[in-house]
């Protein structure tokens, strides 16, 4: 099974930083990889997929890179409303999904 | 309007059956690949289950043997029957609709989120 790991855990950042957060994979999973934003008692919300392909409606602050096993995903100017959990999450060709551990993100 | 409306959780035994519900609305879940992750108290998500278009279905070890998915074309709804509950299946439980887009390859990933609703096994 692929395994994901994402660093940090979490993040305190200002209004305005440039919040960039990490997702690796245990082996080479291509561009299968999409990026999600949750909001406590909400429903996860997709902002980019296949890797680096920003979702209709997304702000553009959000983006995503990466291929292989290492990604990257960037805020790249923090807004107050951009306060949530960020899932990394992969898939295998029988579309087995498997989400990263998370990352919250939060205001200084 | 593109939507997806869960219902059937509740309080239930170890060891007891429940089965979840989810009515979508504005497209066809046949049509689809559907999935349902759940989420327990505090935790991160966690990917259980999907159907194909075609009927195929594929599990997470955790609920294979236990948990069946399967959907009623002529009410586009999807179930999600949970039997032989533990209290590690206490979460709360979102169904997701799959889309795929090509580029010189299939890609996939969830775009239409339920609400959720949430399966407390305990005695």
């Amino acid at each position: 099974d692929i395994q994901m790991t994402q660093s940090p855990s979490s993040l305190s950042a200002s209004v305005g930083d440039r919040v960039t957060i990490t997702c690796q994979a245990s082996q080479d999973i291509s561009n299968y990889l999409n990026w999600y934003q949750q909001k406590p008692g909400k429903a996860p919300k997709l902002l980019i997929y296949d890797a680096s392909n920003l979702e209709t409606g997304v702000p553009s602050r959000f983006s995503g890179s990466g291929s292989g096993t290492d990604f990257t995903f960037t805020i790249s100017s923090l807004q107050p409303e951009d306060i949530a959990t960020y899932y990394c999450q992969q898939y295998d060709n029988l579309l087995r999904f498997t989400f990263g551990p998370g990352t919250k993100v939060d205001i200084k | 309007e593109v939507q997806l409306v869960e219902s059937g959780g509740g309080l239930v035994q170890p060891g007891g059956s429940l089965r979840l519900s989810c009515a979508a609305s504005g497209f066809t879940v046949s049509s689809n690949y559907m999935s349902w992750v759940r989420q327990a108290p505090g935790k991160g998500l966690e990917w259980v289950s999907v159907i194909y278009s075609g009927g195929s279905t594929y599990y997470a070890d955790s609920v294979k043997g236990r948990f069946t998915i399967s959907r009623d074309n002529s009410k586009n709804t999807l179930y999600l029957q949970m039997n032989s509950l533990r209290a590690e299946d206490t979460a709360v439980y979102y169904c997701a609709r799959v889309k795929h887009g090509e580029n010189i390859y299939y890609y996939y990933y969830m775009d239409v989120w339920g609400k959720g609703t949430t399966v407390t096994v305990s005695s």
